[in-house]
């Protein structure tokens, strides 16, 4: 079935850092693709999105670039900040009511 | 933007209590979503609902139901809380089919005693 992986974390990187979360899927078709965020204590957050083949959805300095020839949607930012530490979720719809199959989550931490 | 609540940010409970967790949409949004998020274990769907008064069941709902009475509204249910059901859980709400993306709320951190 339909699926997506991404790396284990946690991924500790240094502020102004570049940052990489690989994210692959398998799914017939082209859905589409999201990132979604969940800081400390709070629920999910739509990051960015991209609805067809070599898009970029991008949001606050972070960009994934939707790639069908690796089916991959990997997420990146030039510069990390302390106030990106978080999870990243990446996911795609499953069915006709846009139900979601999430990814086990990537937590980034973020030192100063 | 959407706003989804959430009823409770936190809540304690002793087992064998009757729980409702409520969420509220303000976006006129079809479908709706009940996730509950434990560690090393990712994000679960316990229900959704793509309609007023339907409801599908997720990949966890043993030990759940849920209403929605009103396009706006989607409550889960504990008939009988048990502490394996401490955990976050999250409301979520979307249109379409697809390409929307879901919007979450706050979430609720069920403590089952």
């Amino acid at each position: 079935g339909d699926s997506v992986t991404q790396m284990e974390g946690p991924v500790t990187l240094s502020e102004e850092a570049f940052l990489t979360i690989n994210c692959t899927y398998t799914a017939t078709g082209y859905p589409s693709l999201f990132w979604y965020v969940q800081y400390p204590g709070e629920g999910l957050q739509l990051l960015l999105k991209a609805t067809k083949a070599d898009d970029k959805g991008s949001n606050k300095g972070f960009e994934a670039t939707y790639r069908k020839e690796t089916t991959s949607f990997h997420l990146e930012k030039g510069s990390v900040q302390v106030s990106d530490s978080a999870v990243y979720f990446c996911a795609l719809p499953l069915d006709g009511y846009s139900t979601l199959t999430f990814g086990k989550g990537t937590m980034l931490l973020v030192s100063p | 933007d959407v706003k989804v609540t959430q009823s409770s940010r936190y809540l304690v409970k002793r087992t064998g209590e009757k729980v409702f967790l409520e969420c509220v949409q303000d976006m006129d949004h079809e479908n709706m979503f009940w996730y509950r998020q434990d560690p090393g274990l990712g994000l679960r769907l316990i229900y959704f609902s793509y309609d007023v008064k339907m409801k599908e069941k997720g990949d966890i709902p043993e030990g759940y139901s849920v209403s929605r009475e009103k396009k706006e509204r989607f409550s889960l249910i504990l008939e009988s809380a048990s502490t394996n059901q401490t955990s976050m859980y999250l409301c979520a709400s979307s249109a379409g089919t697809g390409g929307s993306g879901q919007f979450f709320g706050p979430g609720t951190r069920l403590t089952v005693l």
